[in-house]
């Protein structure tokens, strides 16, 4: 079984770009989760999506992060302007809905370097 | 939430058995207890769950007493590979509830 892909695995852009990150869940996984660390600091949460649909966004940090998930399959994550405090690692992770305690799969996170 | 406290890091050889100790003393009763291990440009990834006493499964064990204020994770004979950054996670961790991440600790098992 696959897991968790992200793409791209790293990104280099400059202040006021946009950038658009991508998370593929583990397939029947209908919920996805995005969270990021910059540098210096733990993992945040994001959000969350069940299907195609926003759970909880509580962790978007401003209106520069548009996240969607068209058809609850893939998502992607853009960010527009891109701003030097946005470089960070961003991950994404997926887990069923309809398991209880069920674990949370990571991707391996893409690398987002703003200069 | 829950908050929770961890040695920010440890060394180990090889071969040893490496206990790291979580402290939450605000858990709530529906609240379980989850580690989860990182290691280097890789997502972490979830290594064992507990809510009471003690679990065992192929990586590790956890053990949790019965005031469940703290709980230990336990690696058997330690690898040059298990190095990496243990995440001890607090919270009603349903498939569908965000995770909470703390600093965690980070292992460095040396030869």
């Amino acid at each position: 079984e696959a897991g968790v892909t992200q793409f791209p695995s790293h990104s280099v852009i400059e202040k006021g770009q946009t950038v658009t990150l991508r998370c593929d869940p583990i397939s029947g996984h209908d919920n996805l989760y995005w969270y990021r660390r910059v540098m210096g600091k733990e993992i945040k949460f994001l959000l969350h999506f069940v299907k195609e649909s926003k759970q909880d966004e509580s962790g978007m940090p401003n209106n520069r992060f548009l996240a969607e998930r068209t058809g609850g399959t893939y998502s992607t994550l853009k960010v527009q302007p891109a701003e030097l405090e946005d470089s960070g690692v961003y991950f994404c992770a997926s887990s069923q809905a309809d398991r209880y305690q069920e674990t949370q799969y990571f991707g391996p996170g893409t690398r987002l370097l703003v200069l | 939430l829950a908050k929770t406290t961890q040695p920010i890091s440890m060394d180990s050889y090889e071969g040893q058995e490496v206990n790291i100790t979580c402290s939450h003393n605000n858990i709530a009763t529906n609240d379980y207890i989850t580690w989860y291990q990182q290691f280097p440009s890789q997502g972490p990834r979830f290594i064992i769950q507990g809510y009471k006493t003690k679990v065992t499964n192929e990586v590790a064990s956890l053990f949790i007493p019965a005031d469940r204020k703290s709980s230990t994770l336990s690696l058997p004979r330690v690898s040059l590979s298990d190095t990496a950054v243990y995440y001890c996670l607090v919270g009603d961790h349903s498939g569908n509830t965000p995770l909470v991440f703390g600093k965690g600790t980070r292992l460095s098992v040396i030869a």
